[in-house]
């Protein structure tokens, strides 16, 4: 079963610039997240998508960030224009969020990371 | 709000020692707690998990109970190998991991032949 697929890997842009971050996650799952990771820290979520709604997007720095998840599948992360602060590594995750889970345990799995230069 | 204390690295071992990476959180409720393994150039991984009080998450030889007198969530590993080293990062999730997920900072573990 193929994983979570980011895309690029690795981008280097100049600041004022836009840039876009694309994720296929694991097919079937339902719940996809972005999250943010700053050097030598651990990520934080940015935002956190139910099928095509984002149900919590509280962190998500909306003057210059945007994210879509068109037909609940593949997503896409915006930032425009860049700043030198957003360097960074930017992860996707997914999980299966079943309606009936109750007390089961919805994994999250996690891609690659894109990891954004700004200069 | 909820907040993820980790054990500060780098952490350098040999081949065959002991391993504890301690954990700490805060957070009302009862929440659930992971350790996420890194290895260089891939994505996080799920290590092993534990949700409720008192459970033992364990896998690869690794182990942390869920210790909710203590608020905490300690990694060990009785003899560790050179393919683990990698980042590990303590977490939680208020519910059962499809909520957001609440991470330390992470500790760099390498060892040496």
């Amino acid at each position: 079963e193929a994983g979570v697929v980011q895309s690029p890997r690795y981008k280097i842009i100049e600041k004022k610039q836009p840039v876009a971050f694309w994720c296929n996650p694991i097919s079937g799952h339902n719940t996809l997240y972005w999250y943010l990771q700053n050097l030598g820290q651990g990520p934080e979520l940015l935002i956190r998508y139910e099928n095509e709604e984002a149900v919590d997007d509280s962190q998500l720095p909306k003057d210059r960030f945007s994210a879509e998840r068109l037909k609940g599948v593949d997503s896409t992360l915006k930032i425009q224009p860049a700043e030198l602060g957003d360097s960074a590594v930017y992860l996707c995750a997914s999980s299966l969020d079943s309606p009936t889970s109750g007390s089961s345990y919805n994994e999250q799995f996690f891609g690659p990371g894109t990891r954004l230069t700004v200069l | 709000g909820d907040s993820v204390t980790q054990m500060e690295g780098p952490v350098t071992l040999s081949e065959e020692a002991f391993l504890t990476i301690n954990c700490t959180y805060t957070a009302t409720g009862y929440p659930s707690l992971f350790w996420y393994v890194q290895y260089p150039g891939e994505g996080l991984q799920l290590l092993l998990k534990a949700t409720k009080a008192d459970d033992k998450g364990s896998n690869k030889g690794f182990e942390a109970t869920y210790r909710k007198e203590t608020t905490s969530f300690h990694l060990e590993k009785g003899s560790v190998q050179v393919s683990d080293s990698a980042v590990y990062f303590c977490a939680l999730s208020r519910y059962f991991g499809n909520e957001k997920l609440t991470f330390g900072t992470g500790t760099r573990l390498t060892i040496i032949p």
